[in-house]
């Protein structure tokens, strides 16, 4: 059982369907993150939240927005998604400084 | 020249046997390495930091060749439970702005299957 959960487990949407992904980390960490893992591609930062401050955004289109309320909890908020990212969307924690991170289960979206 | 890259496989080797995957980098200033393993449908954890010196955690060896920028994992004596993916992981490339020294960067993967 890792620290680190994640809600839901799977998730389909439609286009043009609002939902939200959740996070809450169970470690004591200061630092978030959410990636996304597409088939035959390695994982992909999309955010990086130290100290609920968000101090990455890797490019990532509008129609994601994330949310830190705290140190343990993050959310991913979606609407008007494409087909193509349909992907595991999966959230990690660690310590400020230190590069082990601890991931949760993941959300596998499917967007039809 | 990707960030992090992998022969993606699959391996498939016998119980037993010794397996090696290795991993190339393309920032000569990356200074943490690690791998990851993910089983099939789960998240990754964390298997082993790579140290300049090398390490060893039981039948599994890491090295870094700084000099030619790869690192290897070493399995001995494969266990059926070793079947999963082995990724690659790096310390974020200093051009990925921000906090820069919170950022891994991940292979795709190599995925290995240890048969009966």
């Amino acid at each position: 059982e890792t620290g680190v959960t994640q809600t839901p487990r799977h998730l389909v949407m439609g286009m043009t369907n609002k939902k939200s992904l959740k996070c809450e980390q169970h470690l004591g960490h200061n630092a978030m993150y959410w990636y996304k893992q597409s088939a035959k591609k390695p994982l992909e930062l999309m955010f990086v939240y130290n100290f609920k401050e968000q101090t990455e955004n890797n490019s990532v289109p509008s129609r994601f927005s994330p949310e830190c309320p705290n140190s343990s909890h993050l959310f991913l908020h979606l609407h008007t998604l494409q087909p193509e990212d349909s992907a595991l969307y999966l959230c990690a924690s660690s310590q400020a400084g230190n590069y082990e991170q601890y991931f949760g289960p993941g959300t596998r979206l499917t967007v039809t | 020249r990707k960030e992090v890259e992998q022969d993606p496989g699959p391996f498939n080797v016998p119980e037993g046997a010794t397996v090696a995957f290795n991993c190339t980098y393309s920032n000569s200033a990356s200074q943490s390495f690690f791998w990851y393993r993910q089983d099939c449908r789960k998240e990754p954890k964390l298997l082993m930091s790579v140290y300049s010196s090398g390490n060893e955690d039981g039948r599994f060896t890491a090295q870094l060749n700084r000099a030619s920028q790869y690192i290897s994992l070493l399995i001995r004596d494969s266990k059926l439970s070793d079947s999963a993916t082995y990724l690659c992981v790096v310390k974020g490339s200093p051009r990925i702005s921000g906090a820069g020294s919170y950022q891994l960067t991940f292979g795709k993967g190599t995925k290995l299957s240890v048969i009966p």
